[in-house]
């Protein structure tokens, strides 16, 4: 788990500021993803990478982007942030054999 | 669209008695099967997993069924304890990054 990590791991941001997401990771796994989490809505994937450079828009992508220049980090980056973005967001890795995601430890994530 | 259904949304059960949550998906493309747990204010860990060519997997007390013609999984927790109390998601799975996660069930182990 120590593997994958996620900062801020809380942020207040006002509505129209800009703000990003920290994720990186020590596996060298080529898939990445992030998901937010809302009550009664589970997680969602807002975005994933396949490797460097490969991004594409997962089920919630608006309103966010991302990028990949180096394997163990992917963030990502509210452009204008709205109250409907606040949520707790998880990013997660995937290794190249086997199914299995592993989750860092979210950032909460409230716009005001 | 692809979905995921998962009942009950809220689940109480005596310590030691048996819990069961079941998960119906929509793609019939869908391959694996994780089960995660989360605890208040952790991230999700994976609990179990299974894969579709196999109908039943099991480690210690807890166990995953798959039926495949009906499209329903179920996560099933033997011999309780205060400490399985959590929420538990479940996702059905296909390619190389479509996880549809269900929208959990909150688990409650009364002592």
């Amino acid at each position: 788990d120590a593997g994958i990590t996620q900062s801020p791991r809380y942020k207040i941001t006002e509505t129209g500021r800009q703000v990003t997401l920290m994720c990186h990771q020590t596996w060298s796994h080529s898939y990445m993803f992030w998901y937010r989490q809302d009550l009664g809505h589970g997680l969602r994937l807002i975005y994933y990478s396949a490797a460097a450079d490969i991004t594409d828009k997962g089920e919630v992508p608006d309103g966010y982007v991302v990028s990949r220049s180096k394997t163990e980090n992917f963030p990502l980056t509210l452009e204008s942030a709205t109250r409907s973005q606040t949520s707790v967001y998880f990013c997660a890795s995937r290794g190249d054999t086997g199914y299995e995601q592993y989750f860092g430890p979210g950032t909460r994530l409230t716009v005001t | 669209g692809e979905n995921v259904e998962q009942h009950p949304s809220t689940l109480s059960v005596q310590e030691g008695d048996s819990a069961v949550i079941k998960c119906t998906y929509s793609d019939s493309a869908s391959n694996y099967f994780p089960w995660y747990k989360q605890e208040l204010g952790k991230r999700p860990q994976l609990i179990i997993d299974i894969r579709s060519n196999v109908g039943e997997k099991k480690d210690q007390r807890i166990a995953v069924t798959l039926n495949k013609t009906a499209k329903h999984f179920s996560l099933h927790i033997t011999e309780t304890q205060p400490e399985d109390s959590a929420v538990y998601f479940c996702a059905a799975s296909w390619g190389t990054y479509k996880y549809i996660f269900g929208t959990g069930t909150r688990l409650k182990v009364l002592a």
